[in-house]
């Protein structure tokens, strides 16, 4: 079956700590993104991605980092920097040349910050 | 920049009854893209139903359908015969014509209510 998967689902992280959230996608999509959504609110755009080896900040990028090196892979690490890091994180990718088509999403990785 | 306003945080509807969502949005462009996503209590985002900016036509996608003004800018969802599988968050997204990137509403909690 294709789709996007994130591991893992849930997460608990010592503050101080660096800690990546995998995200794989087997539908031959080529941008990926990683949003951040916090109780009860909208999602907030943190990396994308068009293309391999190359990626864009988001709205609120400070504190993560992304690679990509792989058309299938785009990990999302949460640093030290990032002061407040607890809230559910959603993986997506789409076809980057058809603007109709829509984001296709994972099932999320909740991180907790202890 | 592009904003989407979801201007109901919390619906409820009885079961069987119909309920209308609304979106709305602020764009320089002439041709983008709107869809509607639901997210369930799984927080599994799905997309519900899309609409291209220069059709003419209300998309309907089986019980939902759009209400597509554009020169009002306004994107609303309707949701007719509620079921209680449509309790979800609802969030109105919006695509520009180069596909770059996706503008997320905040969210409209709807209940449905037996």
């Amino acid at each position: 079956d294709g789709g996007i998967t994130q591991s893992p689902k849930y997460l608990f992280r010592k503050e101080g700590q660096n800690v990546t959230l995998s995200c794989e996608q087997n539908l031959n999509h080529d941008a990926m993104y990683w949003y951040r959504q916090d109780p009860g609110q909208g999602l907030r755009l943190i990396y994308y991605s068009q293309i391999v080896n190359d990626f864009q900040k988001g709205d609120i990028a400070e504190g993560y980092s992304v690679s990509r090196e792989k058309k299938e892979s785009f990990p999302l690490t949460v640093t030290s920097a990032q002061k407040n890091p607890t809230a559910f994180y959603l993986c997506a990718s789409s076809q980057a040349g058809g603007p109709l088509n829509e984001q296709f999403f994972g099932p999320g990785t909740r991180l907790t910050v202890l | 920049a592009q904003t989407v306003t979801q201007s109901q945080p919390e619906m409820s509807v009885q079961e069987a009854e119909t309920v209308t969502l609304s979106c709305t949005y602020d764009t320089s462009e002439s041709n983008y893209y709107l869809f509607w996503y639901k997210q369930p209590p799984s927080r599994q985002m799905i997309l519900v139903i899309r609409q291209e900016a220069y059709k003419q036509q209300n998309a309907t996608e089986n019980r939902f359908s759009v209400n597509f003004q554009k020169a009002a800018k306004s994107f609303s969802l309707k949701i007719s015969d509620s079921q209680l599988g449509d309790t979800a968050m609802y969030f109105c997204a919006y695509r520009d014509n180069y596909g770059q990137n996706f503008v997320f509403g905040p969210g409209t909690r709807l209940s449905v209510l037996p």
